[in-house]
This record gives C-alpha cells, structure tokens and sequence, in this order.
C-alpha cells in the first residue's frame, strides 16, 4: 500500500535557525513528489515538484530535495512568516488521478 | 485572475440535511477533485472527475454525491447518510497527471 510519512509532526524554531522536514515514502513507480505550505484555514498553496532523485528546487529560504525513499524541505535561516503546515504528496503513475498526502509538519518560528 | 473558488467559507448542517459546496475554476483545467481535512490527518479523496459529465469515487465517497455538468463546476453533495461530516472540504483541480492545485476551502459544522 501506498504510504507518504512526514516527520516531525511538529517543529518549532528560533528565528534564523536552519532545520530540515522530511517526508518518506513508499510506493511503486514514483510520478512526482510535490510539497505545498497550507496557513491555518486556507487551502495548500503549491511550492515545488521533484521528479526524480538527485533533483533540487529552490525557492527563497526553501530547498526540496528528493531520494529514491525520502524527500527533505531544507529550511535556510527561517523568519516567523514561514510558519505553516507543509505538506509533502506523491503521484503514482499508476493511478493518473489521486495524489496521497502526508499528514503535514507544523512549522513555527519564535521571533 | 485565474483560480478556484469555494463557496460558502463557513456552512452549517443540520441533522437530516443535505447541504452543497460550489467550486468553480477559470484555469481551464479539466481534472477536478474534492478532498476533505480532518485535524492532525492528511488530504483525503472524496471524488474526483477527469472530464465534464464522468467523475469516480475516491477513498471516502460513501455519504457524498457530486456532479460535472461543466468544466468550470464541480460542486459537492454533503448527503444525510454522511454521518460525521464536520470538517474543512478542499476543491482542487489540474491538468490530469499533474501539479493539483487547490481552492481556499470550505468549513462544514453539523449544528
């Protein structure tokens, strides 16, 4: 069975503190691996794709890399603006339709 | 600008009562989902529809209902069989086998 795990569930950081969330999965023939930041009460707003390993995208103080089992949301020297759940989702190429999803890492950064 | 629209943000149930989410989107994408977002779980699939007038079941369709009529539509049933429907629905859409891309969400309250 298709299974996406992100640790840790919840994170908190200091201001300017550099850490890294992780997202593993197990599935058959990987399509994409997508992560996505979601504010309390809004809908997850879309970050990056990784497609194979080795890949890396890079986005301000945000760096997703991808493994053949794991991908990582490196996290460069975070301000409280960042925090947020982010969540980490992968797209089989078996089924063209359904992502799954993780539960999320909950991010907070202490000014 | 281009996007995916919600409405109601906030919608009340009663016992007994069916109640309808709207999504719309301009993005002219033709694969159109429906999640929903329980605390600390990740997205799961309710329906999801690649073309107007087909749609399929995802892991949870048991008490919802949907419809395609349009490309631009795809509105969500909350039916009286569903019996524990309180949470935050998401409406997404892509193109198919690509990145998914979400609306601003919807809070569903059984009173």
């Amino acid at each position: 069975e298709d299974q996406v795990t992100q640790s840790p569930e919840a994170l908190r950081l200091q201001e300017g503190e550099s850490s890294s969330l992780n997202c593993s999965y197990t599935v058959s023939g990987l399509r994409g691996l997508f992560w996505y930041r979601q504010d309390p009460g809004k809908g997850p707003e879309f970050l990056f794709t990784l497609y194979s390993a080795g890949e890396e995208k890079e986005k301000e103080r945000l760096k997703a890399t991808l493994t053949k089992k794991e991908s990582f949301l490196h996290i460069t020297a975070p301000k409280p603006e960042d925090s947020a759940t982010y969540l980490c989702a992968v797209l089989v190429f078996y089924n063209n339709n359904d992502m799954r999803f993780g539960a999320g890492t909950r991010l907070t950064v202490k000014p | 600008d281009g996007g995916i629209t919600q409405s109601p943000k906030y919608l009340f149930r009663k016992e007994g009562q069916n109640v309808t989410l709207s999504c719309e989107q301009n993005l002219n994408h033709d694969a159109m989902y429906w999640y929903r977002q329980d605390p600390g779980q990740g997205l799961r699939l309710i329906y999801y529809s690649q073309i107007v007038n087909d749609f399929q079941k995802g892991d949870i369709a048991e008490g919802y209902s949907v419809s395609r009529e349009k490309k631009e539509s795809f509105p969500l049933t909350v039916t009286s069989a569903q019996k524990n429907p309180t949470a935050f629905y998401l409406c997404a859409s892509s193109i198919p086998r690509n990145t998914i891309y979400f609306g601003e969400g919807s809070w569903l309250t059984v009173v």
